[in-house]
Formats: C-alpha cells, structure tokens, sequence
C-alpha cells in the first residue's frame, strides 16, 4: 500500500530551528510537496522537490532523498506565525497526491 | 481576487438529505479536486477532473458525484447525506496534472465545513 509518515505533533520555541520529517512507501514517484495549513483555513503551497537535495526558499528549507523515501522541511528562525499544521504529499506514478496526516507545530515563546 | 471560492462555508444537514458543494475557480486552471479532511487523517481524495468533460474517481468516492460542465465550476453532490460524511470539504486546482510548470501544485479554496445529523 502507499504510505506517508510524518509525526502529528512537534514543539519548538521561537526563533530557533525546527526539522520536520517525512518518509513515504508509494508506487512510483513524481515529486514531493510541503504545504503549510494554519488551523481552519486552507494549505497554501510551500515546497517542491523532485531530485534529491536541498531546495531552499527564505526561511523555509526542503530536502529530498529519493532512495531513502524521505524528506524534510527545515523552517528557520521561528516565528509565532509558522505554527501550523505541515502536510507532507507525495506524487505516485499516475500523478495522484498521497497525502500525510500533517504534522501539527507548537511554537512557544 | 483569483482564486477558488466555495458555497457554503459550513452546513448542518439532516441524514438523507441532498447536498450540492459549490466549487468555481478564475484561474483557468484545467484540473480540479475535491478533498475530505478529517481530524488525524490526510486529505483523501474523493474526485477529480483532469479537464472540463471529464472526471474520475479518488480514493473515497462512494456517496458523492461530481460534474464538469466547464473550466470554471466543479460541483459536489452528496445524494443522501449520512453521519459519516461529516468533514471538512475542500475544492482544490491546478494547472494540469502530470508533467510541466505548475503541473500538480494545488491552489485550495477555503473550505466548507458539513455536519450531518
């Protein structure tokens, strides 16, 4: 079956650094996204990665690593603003979204 | 402003009634999606279209209907609501689905949320 993890929970203070990791089983693969979603409104794209490496972006960071099935979205410099739900999706063979449950950060001053 | 808009933002429905999800896009985007989220599971996909005139089913389809009568709009029915099909509704857009810029980056609209009772 096709899966994605990612932890439903993390916490972390502002102004630091946060990794949020994803790891995916599917059939196939054809890019991976970030996608950020603040409690009751809609995900707004962050990231896109389909050749391993690092894709940086402001303060935000998406690393991929195909032969691993995983990746990580790295957010910088934390502000109360990032806390939010991240949603890790992947792209299987037939161009179909595999979503994760989301991973829901805290930030604490 | 360009982007999705959806009717209504939220509803409390009777079991058994009909539902119709309004979904309409300026972007020209070609593909369109509905998704259902609920609380500690991912977006599940219930349909889409690839293109006006055409659409397919997703991962949870069973109980809902979709149409494509043109680029702009993309209804969701439910026939017969039941207590299970209480969720947050999303309508979503991309360009195209498959290769190329754009292709597959969503744009989402803001949600309705359905309570079935």
């Amino acid at each position: 079956g096709q899966n994605i993890d990612q932890p439903t929970e993390m916490t972390a203070t502002e102004g630091a650094i946060v990794q949020i990791n994803c790891t995916y089983q599917t059939s196939g693969f054809n890019g991976l996204f970030w996608y950020q979603q603040h409690a009751g409104e809609a995900p707004t794209f962050l990231s896109y990665n389909v050749l391993d490496g690092l894709e940086e972006k402001g303060r935000f960071s998406s690393f991929l690593s195909r032969s691993k099935g995983y990746s990580y979205l790295l957010l910088k410099e934390l502000q109360m603003k990032d806390s939010a739900s991240y949603l890790c999706a992947v792209t299987d063979s037939n161009y179909q979204l595999i979503w994760g449950a989301g991973t829901k950060l805290i930030i604490k001053p | 402003i360009a982007g999705i808009t959806q009717a209504p933002t939220s509803q409390i429905l009777a079991a058994g009634r009909r539902m119709t999800l309004r979904c309409t896009q300026d972007m020209r985007h070609n593909a369109m999606y509905w998704y259902r989220q609920d609380l500690g599971l991912g977006l599940r996909l219930i349909h889409y279209s690839n293109t006006a005139g055409t659409t397919g089913k997703g991962e949870v389809p069973d109980g809902y209907s979709v149409s494509r009568a043109n680029t702009d709009d993309f209804p969701l029915t439910l026939a017969s609501a039941v207590p299970s099909q209480t969720s947050v509704y999303f309508c979503a857009s991309s360009l195209t689905i498959g290769t190329g810029t754009g292709a597959n980056v969503l744009t989402f609209g803001a949600g309705s949320r359905l309570t079935v009772l």
